[in-house]
């Protein structure tokens, strides 16, 4: 079955560095979606993208969509303690909509 | 408007047991997901609903159900429970139709405790 594994698994960054997790799935994937999920809290939806190659950008977030729309990142410019949280992909294959989620990346900050 | 909402919020069970989680969705949507997440596993997909239809089923056992109700609220029962089921069990809705995806809205969750 579809795969989504997301790496690194954790990552701690000194308040201000730069934070990339990337998304790589088994199959070729018809959108991603990227959620992040608070400490204690329940996952929250950031972006979709849906084309080859797409890129989005939301305030310091940076999202990206392989050319082979089998893999995404991920990247914060300049992280703050607000950032901290686990980032979860979620892909979905073409013709199936079961929504796969990724294995997660945690992130935190070092004040 | 009201977001997605899931009871029991705590529970504690112990094994052989079974349990009953509810998921009420965002008004108008008519598509719940089901979702169990452990610190080891992550989220694991465990069914979709969609207009009292379940639409996919992720790899679980037969111990795990679920149904949709007519106004879309969803529950999922867990019988003969086991230490292993003990996780944060969430429900995420979507406007979501047939060839139409979109995103999830998560409820805060249930956390199921096996003793």
């Amino acid at each position: 079955g579809q795969q989504v594994m997301q790496i690194p698994q954790y990552q701690h960054v000194q308040e201000g560095e730069d934070f990339t997790t990337y998304c790589n799935s088994s199959t070729t994937l018809s959108n991603i979606q990227w959620y992040k999920q608070r400490p204690g809290g329940h996952p929250v939806f950031l972006i979709q993208l849906v084309k080859s190659g797409e890129v989005k950008k939301q305030k310091r977030l940076t999202f990206q969509f392989g050319e082979a729309k089998k893999n995404s990142s991920l990247h914060i410019t300049a992280t703050q303690t607000t950032d901290v949280g686990t980032y979860f992909c979620a892909g979905r294959n073409f013709g199936n909509e079961k929504l796969t989620f990724g294995t997660g990346t945690r992130l935190t900050i070092i004040p | 408007k009201a977001g997605v909402t899931q009871t029991p919020r705590y529970l504690i069970k112990t094994r052989g047991q079974q349990v009953t989680l509810s998921c009420s969705p965002i008004s108008g949507h008519r598509s719940v997901s089901w979702y169990q997440q452990t610190p080891g596993q992550g989220l694991q997909f465990l069914f979709e609903y969609f207009s009292e239809t379940q639409r996919n089923k992720g790899n679980f056992p037969g111990r795990f159900s679920g149904r949709q109700f007519s106004n879309s609220r969803s529950e999922m029962n867990v019988s003969t429970l086991e230490l292993g089921d003990s996780a944060l069990y969430l429900c995420a809705s979507s406007i979501q139709g047939w060839g139409i995806t979109g995103e999830l809205f998560f409820g805060e969750g249930s956390r199921l405790t096996v003793l």
